[in-house]
């Protein structure tokens, strides 16, 4: 069975310019994160899907930053304009349920470079 | 502010020796504490939880242990070997499945 992919694995962009990130999770699994880790600091979490709603945008930054799951698939992320403080791992985990212990896969990650 | 703090940074254990990652956390409402391992060019991946029910969750190599009332876990990884090697992420769950990572830390097991 696949695991969670991502899509681009890098990508190096010029400040002001747009990035859209891409997340395909695990078949079946209703639920989708983002997580960005900045430059060796903790892991933090950004939005949180149910199907195609969201159930959780509290960790988004700011309103640069949207992200969508048409018909409850795959999920894209996008930056617009992007600064350097954007710059980053970007990963996306998937799961089947919402208990504690349902676990989370996540995708290689997406390392973006704002220049 | 940080909700989850990981202690060390970075790691380097003799092969055979005993690895320990210690992380602390402040929200009373987390209730269930995952370890994650990350390799690079890989995303993280679950290695072993625990519940605040429990004080110790044995798997393998890896335990966990945990103090309630201090707020602290702890990984040990006994027999460290090479191919243990790797990032290590404690994060903490508590309402909507969301993780919160502690820092990470960077284990180098020598040969």
């Amino acid at each position: 069975e696949a695991g969670v992919t991502q899509f681009p694995s890098h990508s190096v962009i010029e400040k002001g310019q747009t990035v859209t990130l891409r997340c395909d999770p695990i078949s079946g699994h209703d639920n989708l994160y983002w997580y960005r880790r900045v430059m060796g600091k903790e892991i933090k979490f950004l939005l949180h899907f149910v199907k195609e709603s969201k159930q959780d945008e509290s960790g988004m930054p700011n309103n640069r930053f949207l992200a969508e799951r048409t018909g409850g698939t795959y999920s894209t992320l996008k930056v617009q304009p992007a600064e350097l403080e954007d710059s980053g791992v970007y990963f996306c985990a998937s799961s089947q349920g919402l208990a504690r212990g349902d676990e989370q896969f996540f995708g290689p990650g997406t390392r973006l470079t704002v220049l | 502010q940080q909700q989850v703090k990981q202690s060390p940074q970075s790691l380097i254990v003799q092969k055979g020796g005993i690895s320990i990652i210690n992380c602390a956390y402040e929200n009373t409402a987390f209730d269930y504490f995952p370890w994650y391992q990350q390799f690079p060019g890989k995303g993280p991946a679950l290695l072993i939880a625990i519940r605040p029910d429990v004080s110790e969750k044995k798997e393998g190599r890896f335990t966990i242990s945990f103090n309630k009332s201090a707020k602290q876990f702890s990984l040990h990884i006994m027999d460290s070997q090479p191919g243990d090697s790797a990032t290590y992420f404690c994060a903490a769950v508590n309402q909507g499945g969301k993780l919160i990572f502690g820092q990470g830390t960077e284990l180098s097991v020598k040969p």
